[in-house]
């Protein structure tokens, strides 16, 4: 099973340039969400999706956008990249609610 | 806003040695915690799930307690070896906002052959 699956692993920006980093699962799970883990601190909700369709802000949602159009894609939209995006982006998945979380290997993103 | 906090930041110890990592939140309305082990250049790898009407949940030489009362949880590792080398995060799900998780920012472990 390829399980959650992002692409790309490292990504170099200018500051204003967009892009998509992308996440599939092939799990079937309802559940997806990305996070962003900067040094010292835990990972942060971006924003997350309960199904196809349906999408919600996390913690940290400014300057980015997401849609759900199928259960296994849930691709992240940065609009306008910022050298404060700098970061290691981790998309996951579950089942259902609050249950076991699976993640993706992560996107190194650099922006300049 | 629920808080997590992992202290230490890092900790060193010699192989076989019994070891506890600890996890403490702010907020004891929780849905239920989860330890994950994360390895360098790697995602996150769930360990351990406890649901907080659940005390404890063991798996091999691991073993995770949840206290919701006093707001902590421990992961307690038995005879370590140089393969648990990783950073171990605890994260706790919000009993109010689901599917929302709050992560701490790890423990980097380091067992010493």
């Amino acid at each position: 099973n390829a399980g959650v699956t992002q692409t790309p692993k490292f990504q170099v920006l200018k500051t204003g340039q967009s892009m998509t980093l992308q996440c599939a699962q092939d799990m079937n799970h309802e559940y997806m969400s990305w996070y962003r883990q900067d040094p010292g601190m835990g990972l942060r909700l971006i924003h997350y999706s309960v199904g196809a369709g349906i999408t919600d802000q996390g913690e940290v949602p400014n300057g980015y956008n997401v849609s759900r159009s199928t259960t296994e894609d849930f691709p992240l939209r940065l609009l306008s990249a910022a050298p404060s995006q700098t970061s290691v982006y981790f998309c996951a998945s579950s089942y259902g609610i609050n249950e076991k979380l699976f993640f993706g290997s992560g996107t190194q993103l650099s922006v300049l | 806003k629920q808080e997590v906090t992992q202290i230490p930041a890092a900790l060193s110890v010699p192989e076989g040695e019994n070891l506890v990592l600890n996890c403490s939140f702010t907020d004891s309305a929780i849905y239920n915690l989860q330890w994950f082990r994360q390895d360098p250049g790697k995602g996150l790898t769930s360990l351990l799930l406890i649901q907080s009407s659940q005390r404890e949940q063991t798996s091999g030489r691991l073993n995770a307690s949840l206290d919701k009362s006093s707001g902590r949880s421990t992961l307690y590792i038995a005879a370590s070896q140089p393969g648990d080398s990783a950073t171990y995060l605890c994260a706790v799900g919000a009993l109010y906002n689901f599917n929302k998780f709050y992560f701490g920012s790890g423990t980097k472990l380091n067992v010493k052959p």
